[in-house]
């Protein structure tokens, strides 16, 4: 792979439900990021993570956990979905500074009814 | 006011036209800068840095105004395929730094 590996690609969720999706990277970039994309709304930052270990929350994270065990995957759990959560999941990742600008995964489809 | 600004559009326009974008941020101490293009149903992809002295990558220029707080991008001599939408972005160094997208706008050339 190179880049950055999102997984599932899209996936439609029962309300109540427990779900990850998957972040991989093999670029060996310090810092992650999950957004998410709604109509009208733009990219919103969920969590995000500067170096394996560390995690920080964002604009919009009730809801939602990361953690970073490694330097590789930040994984995004919703620990019980609720409808307003349907959206496009992005993750991205980047140097560290962000001068070099971010590189995003190709996104999780998410639905959850 | 939100930190970036964008005329969401959408922008219509014939093939072999010029366009331009404005973006506006409000936090002076934003200290990079760039555009992003995402097409439909697709992640957002780096199109170009923006540099204080203006910086430009085939038909595509980028401009930054300090002084006025924006950047703009020049796009020349559309084509079909650069029909997507067009977000700026913004970090801000507020000892750590922050990364700001705008809602972008859309961009639509016709034959």
């Amino acid at each position: 792979i190179a880049g950055i590996t999102q997984a599932p690609t899209s996936q439609i969720l029962a309300a109540g439900r427990r779900m990850t999706l998957r972040c991989t990277q093999d670029m060996r970039h310090n810092a992650m990021y999950w957004y998410r994309q709604d109509l009208g709304l733009g990219l919103r930052l969920i969590h995000y993570s500067n170096t394996a270990g560390t995690t920080g929350k964002g604009e919009v994270p009730d809801g939602y956990s990361v953690s970073r065990a490694n330097t590789d995957d930040f994984p995004l759990t919703l620990a019980s979905a609720v409808p307003s959560q349907t959206s496009v999941y992005f993750c991205a990742s980047s140097s560290g500074t962000g001068d070099y600008g971010y590189t995003f995964g190709s996104g999780t489809r998410l639905t959850v009814v | 006011r939100k930190e970036v600004e964008q005329d969401p559009g959408p922008f219509n326009v014939p093939e072999g036209a010029t366009v331009a974008f404005n973006c506006t941020y409000s936090n002076s101490a934003s200290q990079s800068f760039f555009w992003y293009r995402q097409d439909c149903r697709k992640e957002p992809k780096l199109l170009m840095s923006v540099y204080s002295s203006g910086n430009e990558d085939g038909r595509f220029t980028a401009q930054l105004n300090r002084a006025s707080q924006y950047i703009s991008l020049l796009i020349r001599d559309s084509k079909l395929s650069d029909s997507a939408t067009y977000l700026c972005v913004v970090n801000i160094n507020t000892g750590g730094f922050k990364t700001i997208f705008g809602a972008g706008t859309r961009l639509f050339v016709k034959a």
